[in-house]
C-alpha cells in the first residue's frame, strides 16, 4: 500500500527565509505526486504536481527516486505562504492519499 | 470559476441519528470522493464513486456509511447511525479525470459535531 511521510508537524520560519516542507513516500509503481495547501479558513486546492515540473507561488518541488522524497521548497517565504500542506502520492488507485500535513508559519 | 459545494456548513447531531451531508460536484466532473479530518489529524480518505457506483472505499466507511448520487448534480455522504468519533469535517471532492492525473477540486467542508 502506497504511504506517505511528512515529519514535520510545524515549520516556523521568518520571512524571506528559505523552506523545505519534507515528504518521502512508499509507493511500488511509478508516482505521481501533489502537494495541496490549505490556507487559513480556505478549502484544500492543488498546489503543484510533479509531473507539469511547474512553479507555483515560487514553489518547487523535485522528486527523487532514489530518495523516494518529494520536498516542497521556496527560496524566500512570505508571511501569505502560511498554511497547511499536504504531500499526497495518488498510488495506483483512483484516489489520493494524504500525508498528515505539515503546517507551516511564515514570521514577520 | 465553478466549484465544489457543500451543506451543511455544520451540523450538530446526537448520536445514533442519521446524517446526510450533501455535495454538488463540479458539472463536467466524474469521479467524486469524500474525505474526512478529525481534529488535528490528517486528511482521510473515506470513497470514491465513479459511474454511479464505488470505485474504492476505505476500512473507515463500514456499513454505517453509504453513498448516492439521486440526481444529475448531487452527491451525497450518509451516515446511518452516527458515534462520537464520527466528529470531524467531511471533505466532498470531484475530478474530471482519475487515475491518479486529475487535480482533486474539494469543497469547503461540512463539520459534523456528534454529541
Amino acid at each position: 500500500a502506497q504511504r506517505v511521510t511528512q515529519p514535520e508537524k510545524l515549520l516556523s520560519v521568518f520571512k524571506g527565509a528559505p523552506v523545505e516542507l519534507k515528504c518521502n513516500y512508499s509507493y511500488s509503481g511509478s508516482p505521481e505526486l501533489f502537494w495541496y495547501v490549505q490556507y487559513s479558513r480556505q478549502r484544500l486546492q492543488l498546489l503543484l504536481r510533479h509531473i507539469s515540473r511547474e512553479s507555483i507561488k515560487g514553489f518547487t518541488a523535485d522528486l527523487n527516486k532514489g530518495e523516494t522524497s518529494f520536498h516542497l521548497k521556496k527560496p524566500f517565504a512570505q508571511e501569505e505562504d502560511s498554511a497547511m500542506y499536504y504531500c499526497a502520492p495518488p498510488g495506483a488507485t483512483n484516489k489520493l492519499i494524504f500525508g498528515t500535513g505539515t503546517l507551516l508559519a511564515v514570521q514577520p | 470559476e465553478p466549484e465544489v459545494t457543500q451543506t451543511p456548513s455544520h451540523q450538530v447531531t446526537q448520536m445514533g441519528q442519521e446524517v446526510i451531508l450533501r455535495c454538488v460536484p463540479i458539472s463536467n466532473h466524474l469521479y467524486f470522493y469524500w474525505y474526512r479530518q478529525i481534529l488535528g489529524q490528517k486528511v482521510e480518505f473515506l470513497v470514491s464513486f465513479y459511474n454511479n457506483e464505488i470505485s474504492e472505499k476505505s476500512e473507515i466507511f463500514d456499513d454505517q456509511f453509504s453513498v448516492e448520487r439521486p440526481d444529475g448534480s448531487n452527491f451525497t455522504l450518509k451516515i446511518r447511525s452516527t458515534k462520537l468519533e464520527d466528529s470531524a469535517m467531511y471533505f466532498c471532492a470531484s475530478s474530471e479525470e482519475g487515475r491518479n492525473t486529475g487535480e482533486l477540486f474539494f469543497g469547503e467542508g461540512s463539520r459534523l459535531t456528534v454529541l
